[in-house]
């Protein structure tokens, strides 16, 4: 069975410094993996996705992820925080088999960013 | 104008009475979901229809039902509200086909507060 964790429910970085957000997924097929972001009072939207062509996915925003198969991890990463980068990242894994649609969502990471 | 929409974007509500959640759509897309969101949890799917004759329960569809109305549309029903049905309510739509990376396209969600 699919499922995702995420390591963080919170994390706090400076404006300026690089941005970790961990995701470690357990999955009985080769997986589908995604970040979403959330900002306040808003919709999820689509950063990144794992296509299986690359195993360092870059993504809007600034942000990229590394497949690790060996690790079963796909951490998010950016290199310099912005203001507007303080959100809620979901990490989400594809359920079952390709033509099924459904995601599993991680617990979500919120991150804030200081000034 | 927003790809996906929800009404209403926020709802109070007494234990007992029937609520209604809609979602539509203009992007066209055969398959669309009702996740709903708790702190800490991530999000969870209720439902699920790849087309206008197909529903399916999702792993939380107790004390919830669906109407797929047309390929636009698609609401989400409680027959009988109870307080820990109190949760941020989203609705997603995508593709159809066997691609494994299909990525869903969020609404802006409803937040319900059951009292």
């Amino acid at each position: 069975a699919q499922s995702v964790t995420q390591l963080d429910s919170h994390v706090s970085v400076s404006e300026g410094t690089p941005v970790l957000l961990r995701c470690n997924y357990s999955s009985s097929y080769s997986p589908s993996l995604f970040w979403y972001v959330q900002h306040p009072n808003k919709g999820l939207q689509l950063l990144l996705k794992y296509t299986s062509a690359a195993t360092l996915v870059k993504g809007i925003n600034g942000f990229e992820a590394e497949f690790k198969k060996s690790e079963t991890s796909f951490h998010l990463t950016k290199p310099s925080a912005h203001m507007s980068d303080a959100a809620e990242y979901f990490c989400v894994v594809r359920h079952g088999s390709s033509n099924t649609g459904k995601l599993i969502f991680g617990q979500g990471t919120t991150l804030q960013v200081k000034p | 104008d927003a790809d996906v929409t929800q009404t209403p974007r926020n709802r109070i509500t007494k234990t007992g009475k029937r609520i209604m959640l809609e979602c539509s759509q203009t992007k066209g897309h055969d398959r669309m979901y009702w996740y709903r969101q708790d702190p800490g949890l991530g999000l969870r799917l209720i439902y699920y229809s790849f087309d206008v004759k197909d529903i399916n329960k999702g792993e939380i569809s107790d004390g919830y039902s669906v109407s797929r109305q047309a390929q636009a549309k698609f609401s989400l029903s409680l027959e009988s509200a109870i307080p820990n049905q109190t949760a941020l309510y989203f609705c997603a739509t995508s593709e159809a086909g066997t691609s494994s990376y299909n990525e869903q396209f969020f609404g802006p969600g409803t937040r319900l507060t059951v009292l």
